[in-house]
């Protein structure tokens, strides 16, 4: 089965640059797709297809994907951005496949 | 724009029965894959079920193949889940989710999300 390694957390300073990886054997060779759920709330979709953001979705939101890192990459990051950011793809043998979750805390 | 309500959660004793159902508005249903995720209580996103945008073809997580089934009606713009043979480890927020597929095969993002059902599976 295809995993998807996130690290549970990321702590990063309000202005400053957060990266979230999802690790994948040859994830590069896939689209990945990366949601934010804030407490109470369904998942957002706020990159896909690797670099593309949904209307909406401010522009300090942006993904990149080489190798077997996947990354999601929120610049002067704000309050508002602290949730939980899962990484997602598709995969021939188990289909939908979503990374573990990495939970985002504005410092 | 689609807006997706789910429905058909709450709580259940272990071994029961149980069907979820998500109404969608909007034109496109007919030609959208769609998908069922689940978050147990403190856990991450579980994908598990799609359904192609004619109930062509269905396919399911290994932890709920031959327990679930999903299913479709185009007709009423409803999406369901009929939940089989239950367990406490199927406890979750349920969320039916739209696919970005322009084919319907429910192999891209998931861009529009209800706002989920809870089911409780307890004695």
């Amino acid at each position: 089965s295809y995993v998807l390694t996130q690290p549970p957390s990321v702590s990063v300073a309000p202005g400053q640059t957060a990266s979230i990886t999802c690790g994948g054997s040859n994830i590069g060779s896939k689209s990945v797709h990366w949601y934010q759920q804030k407490p109470g709330q369904a998942p957002v979709l706020v990159i896909y297809y690797d670099t593309e953001r949904p209307p909406g979705i401010p522009e300090r939101f942006s993904g990149s994907n080489s190798g077997n890192t996947a990354t999601l990459s929120i610049n002067r990051v704000e309050a508002g951005d602290e949730a939980d950011y899962y990484c997602q793809v598709w995969d021939r043998s188990d289909h939908q496949v979503f990374g573990g979750g990495t939970k985002l805390a504005v410092l | 724009q689609v807006h997706l309500v789910e429905s058909g959660g709450g709580v259940v004793q272990p071994g029961r029965s149980l069907r979820l159902s998500c109404a969608a508005s909007g034109s496109t249903f007919s030609r959208d894959g769609m998908h069922w995720v689940r978050q147990a209580p403190g856990k991450g996103l579980e994908w598990v079920a799609v359904i192609w945008y004619d109930g062509s073809n269905k396919y399911y997580a290994d932890s709920v193949k031959g327990r679930f089934t999903i299913s479709r009606d185009n007709s009423k713009n409803t999406l369901y889940l009929q939940m089989n043979s239950l367990t406490a480890e199927d406890t979750a927020v349920y969320y039916c989710a739209r696919d970005t597929s322009i084919t319907g095969d429910g192999t891209d993002a998931l861009d529009i999300w209800g706002q989920g059902t809870r089911v409780t599976v307890s004695s």
